[in-house]
């Protein structure tokens, strides 16, 4: 069975610009959670969605974005980019409601 | 406090067992989790135990929940060079629809020597 993807592995973008990163969950799951991961912040929750509903939001601006299709793929948008986005980002699946959660190899964003 | 705790460095010895340990936040978490991060990869999710448990063994895989004290632990037998990454506990909270979210430590750096 095929794992979670994140595409694209490594992305380098201007300030200013915007970017969209997609996630493939694990076939069968359908909840995507997203995370950023940055070395002074550690791992921070974005949000989360199930069968194309956003069910969990984190503390972000709302340049931050997702959504689901019915399919379950996930995409991120973050609008407006800021050096302070570069960051590795994580996308998660499970099946509904807790247990086992798989995380993709992630994206890294890197802004200047 | 708001966070999940754990030490930031752990070394041992190879062949040694090593113990990662973790504090959690919220007495009626329903799961915890130890992921496995190596450099420039994602997350490996090497075990996770529901809260009715005290413990799970996985071959050289231990976890130990203590929910009075909301603590959990991660012991590695046998530890190898292979071994060496950065450990992350994770907490997820409340019931139902809340279990998506995970909430993380800032993860503890295994380093295993020769």
């Amino acid at each position: 069975k095929a794992g979670v993807t994140q595409t694209p592995r490594y992305l380098i973008k201007t300030r200013g610009q915007q970017v969209t990163l997609s996630c493939s969950p694990i076939s069968g799951h359908r909840s995507v959670s997203w995370y950023q991961q940055t070395p002074g912040q550690g791992l921070q929750f974005l949000f989360e969605y199930f069968s194309e509903t956003q069910r969990n939001k984190g503390n972000f601006p709302g340049r931050f974005s997702g959504r689901q299709f019915s399919n379950s793929r996930s995409e991120m948008n973050v609008s407006t980019l800021e050096l302070g986005d570069s960051a590795l980002y994580l996308c998660a699946s499970c099946l509904g409601t807790g247990g086992e959660q798989y995380f993709g190899p992630g994206t890294r964003l890197t802004v200047t | 406090g708001e966070d999940v705790e754990q030490s930031l460095f752990l070394s041992v010895r190879e062949g040694d067992s090593s113990v990662i340990n973790c504090t959690y936040t919220d007495s009626s978490s329903t799961y915890l989790y130890w992921y496995k991060q190596e450099p420039g990869a994602g997350l490996q999710l090497l075990t996770y135990i529901f809260s009715n448990m005290d413990m799970k063994q996985d071959q050289r895989l231990t976890v130990l929940l203590n929910k009075k004290d909301k603590h959990l632990s991660l012991r590695i037998a046998d530890t190898q060079t292979g071994d060496s990454a950065i450990y992350f506990c994770a907490e997820a909270r409340g019931r139902g629809s809340t279990l998506g979210r995970l909430y993380f430590g800032r993860g503890t750096q295994l380093t295993v020597w020769p």
